[in-house]
């Protein structure tokens, strides 16, 4: 059974500080794929980023980044100088390969509150 | 254009009647699904369809009826409402490849049961 735990139910930082959200996930699956979803205020699911378990590189895209770390089975998310619009809740998700039977096994979010 | 589009986006309804969610997707994908979020904001699946066929059933009660009258579209009959229901459901798509690929995912439907 695949489970992801994000153990952060809520952070709040002051604008311009950078932040970490945590990610740890369980599988006994080899290849597996990892997601985070932004979902601000207005409700919507935003997909960030997909990371499939063979690529263990860490990707950054603007003020935002991704540290994937099999040996502790974490996908932590980082966001630099942070700003108000980045007020949210997180959400990391995990995907076992499953030939057309694939599904997301969400965290349980993390709200993220940037404090102007 | 919105590519995954749900309708309504709030249903407010009394307990015993019975309501149906539309979702369509203009992505071309292949695979479809529903999420439920509760109130305290955990998602969880509730059932997948590839190509019209049912892949996905969480354990949901009978009295949720998914159909999928082709592949861009999954609608959602909910029976009899109870008060558990009241939630944000979710619609997504993505195309069933090589690799896993993000799922795309619609506004939500608000649903309150009174």
């Amino acid at each position: 059974a695949q489970k992801v735990t994000q153990a952060q139910t809520e952070i709040s930082v002051v604008e311009k500080e950078d932040v970490t959200l945590d990610c740890v996930y369980e599988t006994r699956d080899t290849t597996y794929y990892l997601f985070w979803y932004k979902q601000p205020p207005s409700g919507e699911l935003v997909f960030l980023i997909r990371r499939n378990s063979f690529d263990e590189q860490n990707e950054i895209s603007g003020r935002y980044s991704w540290n994937f770390q099999k040996s502790t089975s974490s996908f932590n998310f980082t966001i630099t100088a942070s700003q108000v619009v980045d007020s949210a809740v997180y959400f990391c998700a995990l995907s076992e390969r499953n030939f057309g039977n694939e599904k997301l096994t969400f965290g349980t979010g993390t709200r993220l509150t940037i404090i102007p | 254009d919105t590519a995954v589009s749900q309708t309504p986006k709030y249903l407010v309804t009394q307990m015993g009647n019975d309501k149906s969610i539309k979702c369509e997707q203009n992505l071309g994908h292949d695979t479809m699904y529903w999420y439920k979020q509760d109130s305290k904001k955990f998602l969880k699946i509730m059932f997948s369809y590839n190509n019209k066929e049912l892949i996905i059933n969480e354990t949901v009660p009978n009295r949720f009826s998914p159909k999928s009258p082709d592949k861009a579209h999954l609608n959602l009959h909910i029976n009899s409402l109870e008060l558990g229901d009241s939630a944000v459901y979710f619609c997504a798509s993505s195309q069933v490849q090589g690799a896993v690929q993000p799922q795309h995912f619609g506004d939500g439907t608000r649903l309150s049961i009174l």
